[in-house]
């Protein structure tokens, strides 16, 4: 069964702390892994797109890494308007599957 | 500016009413999408269209009806068969449909909040 499974659900961090949210999925003929911002009360805001194990993409303080089996997004000291809620998506033929997505909190 | 605007923002539906919620895009995308997000879950497929006048029932198409009239318009009908309407949802675009690669590289609307009283 097709799956995307996002942790930890919830990660509170000072500001400058390093971290990563993982994404784990199954699916057959992959087609891509996304990742998305979603600030409290918006839609998400597409990130970046991941093709093949051991692609990297940065964006600002945000490395995305991608394996045969997971996907982690690395955070490198974060600032708190790093706060949002990070969704990780996979695509496979004819379909698209969201996880439920990491609650980031960056205290200062 | 190019973007997807859904309206109402909030909504709010009593018992054996239908509502629609408004999604407009200006990107000149080809595909266009319904989404619902409910806590704790992943976003769930509603419907999505590839072309004006075809649409394709996703995961959760029960209690929804939609239509594409024109390519910049994909309305959602909420109706009374829907069960448990209460939630956030969600329209995007894409330039390609769901059988394209970069299938997820989807822009999403502001969203629309719907309570059921």
């Amino acid at each position: 069964e097709d799956q995307v499974t996002q942790s930890p659900e919830a990660l509170r961090l000072q500001e400058g702390e390093s971290s990563s949210l993982n994404c784990s999925y199954t699916v057959s003929g992959l087609r891509g892994l996304f990742w998305y911002r979603q600030d409290p009360g918006k839609g998400p805001e597409f990130l970046f797109t991941l093709y093949s194990a051991g692609e990297e993409k940065e964006k600002e303080r945000l490395k995305a890494t991608l394996t045969k089996k997971e996907s982690f997004l690395h955070i490198t000291a974060p600032k708190p308007e790093d706060s949002a809620t990070y969704l990780c998506a996979v695509g496979g033929y004819n379909k698209l599957i969201f996880g439920a997505g990491t609650r980031l909190a960056v205290h200062p | 500016d190019g973007g997807i605007t859904q309206s109402p923002k909030y909504l709010f539906r009593k018992e054996g009413q239908n509502v629609t919620l408004s999604c407009e895009q200006n990107l000149n995308h080809d595909a266009m999408y319904w989404y619902r997000q409910d806590p704790g879950q992943g976003l769930r497929l509603i419907y999505y269209s590839q072309i004006v006048n075809d649409f394709q029932k996703g995961d959760i198409a029960e209690g929804y009806s939609v239509s594409r009239e024109k390519k910049e318009s994909f309305p959602l009908t909420v109706t009374s068969a829907q069960k448990n309407p209460t939630a956030f949802y969600l329209c995007a675009s894409s330039p390609h449909g769901l059988a394209e690669a970069n299938t997820g590289e989807l822009f999403f609307g502001e969203g629309s909040r719907l309570t059921v009283l």
